[in-house]
């Protein structure tokens, strides 16, 4: 599992509330990624960083942002939920020789 | 801009029949191709990569770049290989190296 757990696994919030999905990893890895899956779309990219207080936007960064102010931590946050950004969101790291990207289990977000 | 297409939402294919997942591709460059899998409500995992050329649980997949494609296959499907695979393209620009994603086949293997 590449040392990688998400928290919270699942959550229901209200729109407009804010939200934070924290990434947390074991290996002192330095890229670090959030994707959002939904059917239909496959895994599309939200930020991704590649170190400390280094990050760039992805494919679907409008209504995200990230802070990575420590290794081994990268946090999500939705400043204010809405309806679309219910979703399953994957946090992944790059590893090994042949800098493969290995996924965490996951966090369900319902926003109602 | 890279992208990758995966024609087919949903296969299914009887228990011992050949089963092949298809993927096309599109990018400027030299592309490093993956398929990944997810079993029910779990993880995605590393199938095979095409620069590793390996057979992992006996699915294979080669690059053909005239036709940009990078399909999956086995020859004989069994129950525990229904999932959903996923088609992935790792974008060398910069150093990031981010994966793009196909939409992903829901392969259902029958008894």
């Amino acid at each position: 599992d590449a040392g990688i757990t998400q928290s919270p696994r699942h959550k229901v919030t209200e729109t407009g509330t804010p939200v934070t999905l924290r990434c947390h990893q074991t290996e002192n890895h330095r890229y670090m990624y959030w994707y959002r899956q939904d059917p239909g779309h496959g895994l599309r990219l939200i930020h991704y960083s590649y170190g400390v207080k280094d990050t760039d936007k992805g494919e679907v960064s409008d209504g995200y942002s990230v802070s990575r102010s420590k290794t081994e931590d990268f946090l999500l946050t939705l400043e204010s939920a809405t309806s679309s950004q219910t979703s399953v969101y994957f946090c992944a790291i790059r590893a090994g020789v042949e800098n493969t990207i290995y996924f965490g289990e996951g966090s369900w977000l319902t926003v109602v | 801009a890279q992208r990758v297409t995966q024609p087919e939402k949903l296969l299914s294919v009887f228990k011992g029949a050949p089963v092949e997942l298809k993927c096309n591709y599109s990018y400027s460059g030299s592309p490093e191709l993956f398929w990944y899998v997810q079993y029910s409500r779990q993880r995605l995992q590393l199938l095979l990569r095409h620069i590793s050329r390996e057979s992992i649980k006996g699915f294979t997949a080669d690059l053909n770049k005239g036709e940009t494609s990078f399909h999956l296959k086995k020859p004989f499907a069994q129950e525990e290989d229904s999932a959903m695979y996923y088609c992935a393209l790792s974008d060398h620009s910069g150093s990031a190296r981010q994966l793009t994603f196909g939409s992903g086949t829901q392969l259902t293997v029958l008894p």
